[in-house]
């Protein structure tokens, strides 16, 4: 099992493109989640969703989308890019709130 | 809403001192997980506590949950510099999500 694979590792945007985060995972989890993670804040919840078709916001949403078509699959999309949204990106995934969670190894986003 | 504290933020400690960190809620939980992320890496689960007053020890490291299922606490025995990292408590929130707050970050000096 690959677990929880997040694609690209590193991407640098300029300030309004759009881009879409990639996360995958093959343990058949229900549950999937989006982190942000910035100097001295902690992870932050951006997205996440308790099955296929069911998404729901976190703490941060904002300037983020997200689809869940898939049990494997949750995108999050940026829009419109803003240096704000410079940050590490995690994706998670799990079982409920008994289950541990499983990270992707992280998106490093840098936006110009 | 949900509040919870983790202290300290930084910690610096020499090899094999120990260490401490505090999680603490405004509110009883259902529940708490502990995870560790080393520098430059992903959070790695460590362990759930449950019920309350329970004591969980994975070799050197501690975890207590309290009795009013308001705190948890992580302690590492005699640190060594593969303890380097940033220790996070996890408490649920609704939806079957887990708050992550700023974390312990510890540093360990050989």
């Amino acid at each position: 099992n690959a677990g929880v694979t997040q694609t690209p590792k590193f991407q640098v945007l300029k300030t309004g493109q759009s881009m879409t985060l990639q996360c995958a995972q093959d343990m058949n989890h229900e549950y999937m989640s989006w982190y942000r993670q910035d100097p001295g804040m902690g992870l932050r919840l951006i997205h996440y969703s308790v099955g296929a078709g069911i998404t729901d916001q976190g703490e941060v949403p904002n300037g983020y989308n997200v689809s869940r078509s898939t049990t494997e699959d949750f995108p999050l999309r940026l829009l419109s890019a803003a240096p704000s949204q410079t940050s590490v990106y995690f994706c998670a995934s799990h079982t409920g709130f008994s289950g541990e969670l499983f990270f992707g190894e992280g998106s490093r986003l840098t936006v110009l | 809403g949900q509040q919870v504290m983790q202290i300290p933020q930084y910690q610096h400690v020499q090899e094999g001192e120990d260490f401490t960190t505090y999680c603490n809620s405004s509110t009883t939980l259902s529940n708490i997980q502990w995870y560790k992320q080393r520098p430059g890496g992903h959070p790695v689960f460590l362990i759930q506590l449950v019920k309350s007053g329970e004591v969980k020890k994975q070799k050197r490291l501690t975890f207590q949950f309290g009795e009013a299922k308001k705190n948890s606490s992580l302690h590492i025995t005699a640190t060594q510099t593969t303890d380097v990292g940033t220790y996070f408590c996890a408490p649920p929130l609704s939806g079957n999500q887990f708050y992550f707050g700023t974390g312990t970050s510890l540093t360990v000096i050989p």
